[in-house]
C-alpha cells in the first residue's frame, strides 16, 4: 500500500525554539494532507487542511501563527510549531489521501512525538 | 455537528473471545464509516470502511454494517488473537478524501 513517512519521529527541545516536522507521500502525489493531534489515550483531533500551492485551512480553536504550515510540494508537507511551549507537547500525524482516483482512504505517517521542555 | 461516540476501553479479553466494540455517530447526510487500528509503536492503518447505509465492512475477521436507523457502526470479531491488542478508532469522512472525525479510541488488550 501507499506509505506516508513523518521526520523526525520524535523531538525533544527546549521552550521557545521552533520545531519543523515533515510529512512526505512516499509513492503517490497528494494535494491535500491532514495534521491531526494526539495526546495520551485520547483521539486524533484534526489541527488543519494542508493544500498545495495555497493557504491552509485551520480547524476553529488552532492558532495558525503557532502552527505554521506549509505545503510545498505534491509529496511534501511541513508543520512547524513556533515558540513551543511544554503544553504543546504531543504526538503529530499527518495523514493523505492519494490525489488521483477515487479513493476513500487515508494514508497515515507513523506520528512524530513531541517533548517541550 | 459531526462526532463519534465509542465505548470507553480498555477492553481485556482471553484470546478466542467474541469481541464488539461499539461506535455510534451524529452526522447530516450520508458519511462514509472506518474503522481504523492504531498497533504499538505504529501508524493508523485503515481496517475496513463502508460507505453507505447497510453496506458491511470486512477484513482480518473483523467486521462492521453501517446502520443508519440506528447511527452505528459496531466492529466484531468471532475470535480474537493476541496479535490483534491495538488501539482502535471509529471515524467517519462526510466527503470523499475528506478530513476524518475519529473517536476517542478503544485500547483492546487479547490475553493468551
Amino acid at each position: 500500500g501507499a506509505v506516508v513517512s513523518q521526520h523526525p519521529s520524535r523531538v525533544i527541545c527546549k521552550s521557545g525554539t521552533s520545531v519543523k516536522i515533515e510529512c512526505r507521500s512516499l509513492d503517490f502525489q497528494a494535494t491535500t494532507m491532514f495534521w491531526y493531534r494526539q495526546f495520551p489515550k485520547q483521539s486524533l483531533m484534526l489541527m488543519a487542511t494542508s493544500n498545495e500551492g495555497s493557504k491552509a485551512t485551520y480547524e476553529q480553536g488552532v492558532e495558525k501563527d503557532k502552527f505554521l504550515i506549509n505545503h510545498a510540494s505534491l509529496t511534501l508537507s511541513t508543520l512547524t510549531v513556533t515558540s513551543a511551549h511544554p503544553e504543546d507537547s504531543s504526538f503529530y500525524i499527518c495523514s493523505a489521501p492519494p490525489h488521483e482516483g477515487y479513493q476513500e482512504t487515508q494514508y497515515f505517517g507513523p506520528g512524530t512525538r513531541l517533548l517541550v521542555l | 455537528g459531526n462526532s463519534v461516540t465509542q465505548m470507553e476501553g480498555p477492553v481485556t479479553l482471553s484470546e478466542e473471545a467474541f469481541l464488539t466494540i461499539n461506535c455510534t455517530y451524529t452526522a447530516t447526510g450520508y458519511p462514509s464509516l472506518f474503522w481504523y487500528v492504531q498497533y504499538p509503536g505504529e501508524g493508523l492503518q485503515l481496517l475496513l470502511k463502508a460507505t453507505k447505509a447497510d453496506d458491511k465492512g470486512s477484513n482480518k475477521g473483523f467486521e462492521a454494517t453501517y446502520r443508519k436507523e440506528t447511527t452505528s457502526f459496531h466492529l466484531e470479531k468471532g475470535s480474537v488473537q493476541v496479535s490483534d491488542s491495538a488501539v482502535y478508532f471509529c471515524a467517519l469522512s462526510r466527503v470523499a478524501r475528506g478530513k476524518l472525525i475519529f473517536g476517542q479510541g478503544t485500547e483492546l488488550s487479547v490475553k493468551p
